[in-house]
This record gives C-alpha cells, sequence and structure tokens, in this order.
C-alpha cells in the first residue's frame, strides 16, 4: 500500500512569490494535517481536516496561507506571498480519523521550501 | 500552555552502546504519548504509542517508558545500530480538545562505527 505522497519535495522560490504543495493521503484516511517544520524543532500543525472540513485552522497564517480539500481526498496548501521565514520543510500527514486521541498519524516525506 | 520538553538535544554513540533520551511533558488532561523516528530526510514514523495505563512498550530494540504521575517518559535504545541515527520525537496527545497533539523538537541521536 502508497503511504502519504507529497509533490514537489524540494521548491526554492523568490520571497513575494506563490507557492503550491500537493498531498495525497493514504486511501482511507479520514484525517488529513499539514505541518511546518523548522531546522531543529518538531513539527507545528497548520490545518486539521476531517474529510473535507478544516476543523482546527487556529495556527494557519491565514494572511498568506491557504489550504483546501476537495472531495475529502487531495489537499492543497499554498502560500502568496511567500516571505523568507515561510523556508521550511511542510509535511503532510493523515490517519483514519476513527479516535481522534489515538490515531496513528502517517507522515509523507515532505516538501522542503526554501525561500531567497 | 502545555509542553514537551525533550532531552539532550543531540546525543553521539558508538555503535552497539546503549542509549536513553529523556522526555519531560506538561500536557492536561492525558491521552498519550508517542514516540516518533525521523530519518533526515523523511518524515516522522510512529514507534511506540504508550495510554495513562501502561508504563512499558517495547518495540524491537526500542523500549519506551511512562511515568504519568512525574510526566516523564524515556525511550531506551539498545544495542545501537548505524540506522538508528535519526531525530526521536516525543508527541503528547490531549484526552479533550480533539486530542490536539503537542510535538517536541527531538532528540538527534548520532551512531558512530
Amino acid at each position: 500500500e502508497a503511504g502519504v505522497v507529497q509533490s514537489p519535495r524540494y521548491k526554492i522560490i523568490e520571497k513575494k512569490q506563490p507557492v503550491a504543495f500537493w498531498c495525497n493521503p493514504i486511501s482511507g484516511h479520514n484525517t488529513l494535517y499539514w505541518y511546518r517544520q523548522n531546522l531543529g524543532q518538531g513539527p507545528e500543525l497548520l490545518i486539521r481536516y476531517e474529510n473535507e472540513e478544516a476543523v482546527d485552522d487556529s495556527q494557519l497564517p491565514k494572511d498568506r496561507f491557504s489550504a483546501e480539500r476537495l472531495k475529502g481526498v487531495d489537499s492543497t496548501l499554498k502560500i502568496q506571498p511567500a516571505e523568507l521565514g515561510d523556508s521550511a520543510v511542510y509535511l503532510c500527514a493523515s490517519s483514519l480519523g476513527l479516535a481522534a486521541s489515538t490515531d496513528t498519524q502517517y507522515f509523507g516525506p515532505g516538501t522542503r521550501l526554501t525561500v531567497l | 500552555k502545555n509542553q514537551v520538553e525533550q532531552s539532550p538535544q543531540s546525543l553521539i554513540i558508538l555503535e552497539g552502546k546503549n542509549c536513553t533520551l529523556q522526555c519531560n511533558y506538561t500536557v492536561s488532561p492525558f491521552s498519550n504519548l508517542r514516540w516518533y523516528k525521523q530519518d533526515t530526510g523523511r518524515g516522522p514514523v510512529s514507534l511506540t504509542i504508550m495510554t495513562f495505563s501502561e508504563n512499558t512498550k517495547s518495540n524491537g530494540r526500542y523500549t519506551a517508558t511512562l511515568d504519568a504521575d512525574t510526566k516523564q517518559s524515556s525511550l531506551h535504545i539498545t544495542a545501537s545500530q548505524l540506522s538508528d541515527s535519526a531525530s526521536y520525537i516525543c508527541v503528547v496527545s490531549e484526552l479533550t480538545n480533539a486530542g490536539k497533539s503537542t510535538f517536541g523538537d527531538g532528540t538527534t541521536l548520532t551512531v558512530k562505527p
């Protein structure tokens, strides 16, 4: 069975440019997460979806970040415009969504974003 | 504010040696604690999960312990291998708040031949 798929794996852009990341979760997983991970730190949750509904987006910088999960499967995270401080690894994870507190999250390999 | 603190920040050991990583947390109400292994350039992979009533859990050469009273956990790695070189992240989830998880910053382990 395929794991969580993310693309692109690497992205280099200049500041003020837009960028988008794509995630395809494990088949049958209802919950999808987007995290940002800075070097030497643990992942920070940006947004969590239950099917197509964003149930926790409290940490998403809404002035420049947006996300969508159409049809409750694939998801896209967008940054517009990008800033130097956005350089990080963006991780997507998915879980079954049966019991939130004990659900195991399966992570994708991440997209490493460099903003010049 | 819920916090997860890990120590040491980094650790270098020789192949074949044992090591123990520490995790202290303030997350409340507590639901479960997980240890993840994150190889360079990869996403984290779950190693163990422990709920309130469990005080030890093993996964091969990895053994996690939990003291819910003192809010401490440890991950013990036995007979280390070069492939154990990675970042080990402690994650604590809340019983309420839709099971929200708080991640530690990880311990970077380097195993040298």
